[in-house]
């Protein structure tokens, strides 16, 4: 079956632009996770959903950041007003009832 | 705090040489460690987990609870391990499985 797919693989975005970043996970997986990736960093927890409800967000860093997955399935983070310190590869993860997490390629984002 | 330290940002050996990645954590209950591993090109993918006491591709990783290490071992390394690796916690900490990942080492393996 197929993975956890994301969408752009790449977005650049003008500073002060809006964008919205794309997961679909794995089919009938409960968890979604997002996760922040900056150059050299290993990945940082953004937030969290399971089903429809979005039980952590202790991880976005600032209210510029807002993730939704209304339906329970494909997951949106939408980052308002770009700067240029959000440069990093996104990351989504998808997980059945449990532990394991299956990641996405991520979306690179580079704001200019 | 929970973090997760990985104090080798490169580390370069030879073909069949043995390798050794560190990991140390801190966590104040009893966390899950994983090793995770990102090959050239290649999504982020599960190593192996401390619970499942598997060894995945001739690698093994111990959990030492008075060390609070976690350091992942294989005796004979090959040029396909060459990529990247995270060592990662979860702590399940007010439902949130989230996962708190080191800086990640970069293992070479050399002809």
């Amino acid at each position: 079956g197929a993975g956890v797919s994301q969408s752009p693989r790449y977005k650049v975005a003008k500073r002060g632009q809006d964008v919205a970043l794309r997961c679909d996970p794995i089919s009938g997986h409960v968890s979604l996770f997002w996760y922040q990736q900056a150059l050299g960093q290993g990945p940082e927890f953004l937030t969290y959903f399971q089903n429809e409800a979005q039980l952590d967000k202790s991880g976005l860093p600032s209210d510029r950041f807002f993730a939704e997955r209304p339906e329970g399935s494909v997951s949106t983070l939408k980052i308002q007003r770009t700067q240029q310190e959000d440069s990093a590869v996104y990351l989504c993860a998808s997980s059945p009832q449990g532990i394991r997490q299956f990641f996405g390629p991520g979306t690179r984002l580079t704001v200019l | 705090a929970q973090r997760v330290t990985q104090p080798e940002k490169l580390l370069s050996v030879f073909k069949g040489a043995p390798v050794e990645l560190k990991c140390n954590y801190s966590y104040s209950g009893s966390p899950e460690l994983f090793w995770y591993v990102q090959y050239s090109r290649q999504r982020l993918q599960l190593l192996l987990r401390h619970i499942s006491r598997e060894s995945i591709k001739g690698f093994t990783a111990d959990l030492n609870k008075g060390e609070t290490s976690f350091h992942l071992k294989k005796p004979f390394a090959q040029e396909e391990d060459s990529a990247m690796y995270y060592c990662a916690l979860s702590g399940n900490q007010g439902g949130s499985e989230k996962l708190v990942f080191g800086k990640g080492t970069k293992l070479t393996v050399n002809p």
